[in-house]
């Protein structure tokens, strides 16, 4: 059975950092694409930024560009997203969530998801 | 950035009615479209990918189609669990992008 265990979230003044991490199992972590998806309070959902298998290749929104960075440890199986320089509207429960493939595609499984709140 | 327009944004209906939301894409994505449920405060779903293949274990009763820039997703029969938020996303570009998403209501 997949599993993506979230973990990380919390209140974090602006300007401040963070990092996420994705606990996966229950498939071949290397195999798959992953993905950070976010939806404010009350909102639609936005991609935030992808990941390949191999880890090669990474995808980010222009909204978070230059500020986060998208990682996996496949010894661990986990994913991981470095935010720094967090603004407020960032703000979000943050899903991470497991591509179809290797590369780019929907996603078919998703976390339950860790909130950020980036205020004063 | 290619941008991704749902409409209707809600939708009243009944239980048994046939309900069709559209996926209007700025640039064309080919059929690299996924749509997702989502129901308050859960996960969202998968439902369907690549415009028209159904995941594995979401009932028939949902279908998509289109190409280029305009997508429906259609449910034939609308069930009570199928009152939800449901949005479509493109994954065609490096810069993947959701639909503002249409709300689902029983009417």
């Amino acid at each position: 059975e997949v599993q993506l265990l979230e973990s990380g979230g919390g209140l974090v003044q602006p300007g401040g950092s963070l990092r996420l991490s994705c606990a996966a199992s229950g498939f071949t972590f290397s195999s798959y694409a992953m993905s950070w998806v976010r939806q404010a309070p009350g909102k639609g959902l936005e991609w935030v930024s992808t990941i390949s298998g191999s880890g090669g290749t990474t995808y980010y929104a222009d909204s978070v560009k230059g500020r986060f960075t998208i990682s996996r440890d496949t010894s661990k199986n986990t994913l991981y997203l470095q935010m720094n320089s967090l603004r407020a509207e960032d703000t979000a429960l943050y899903y991470c969530a497991k591509g179809r493939i290797a590369v780019v595609h929907a996603v078919d499984y998703w976390g339950q998801g860790t909130l950020v709140t980036v205020s004063s | 950035d290619i941008q991704m327009t749902q409409s209707p944004s809600t939708l009243s209906a009944s239980v048994g009615d046939r309900v069709t939301i559209t996926c209007r894409a700025s640039q064309s994505i080919s059929s690299w479209l996924a749509w997702y449920q989502q129901k308050p405060g859960k996960a969202p779903k998968l439902l369907i990918y690549k415009t028209s293949s159904l995941e594995s274990g979401v009932p028939s009763r949902f279908s998509g189609s289109g190409s280029g820039t305009e997508f429906t997703l259609t449910i034939s029969s609308l069930q009570p669990d199928d009152f939800a938020t449901y949005y479509c996303q493109q994954y065609n570009s490096y810069s993947q992008t959701f639909g503002q998403g249409t709300k689902v209501e029983i009417k």
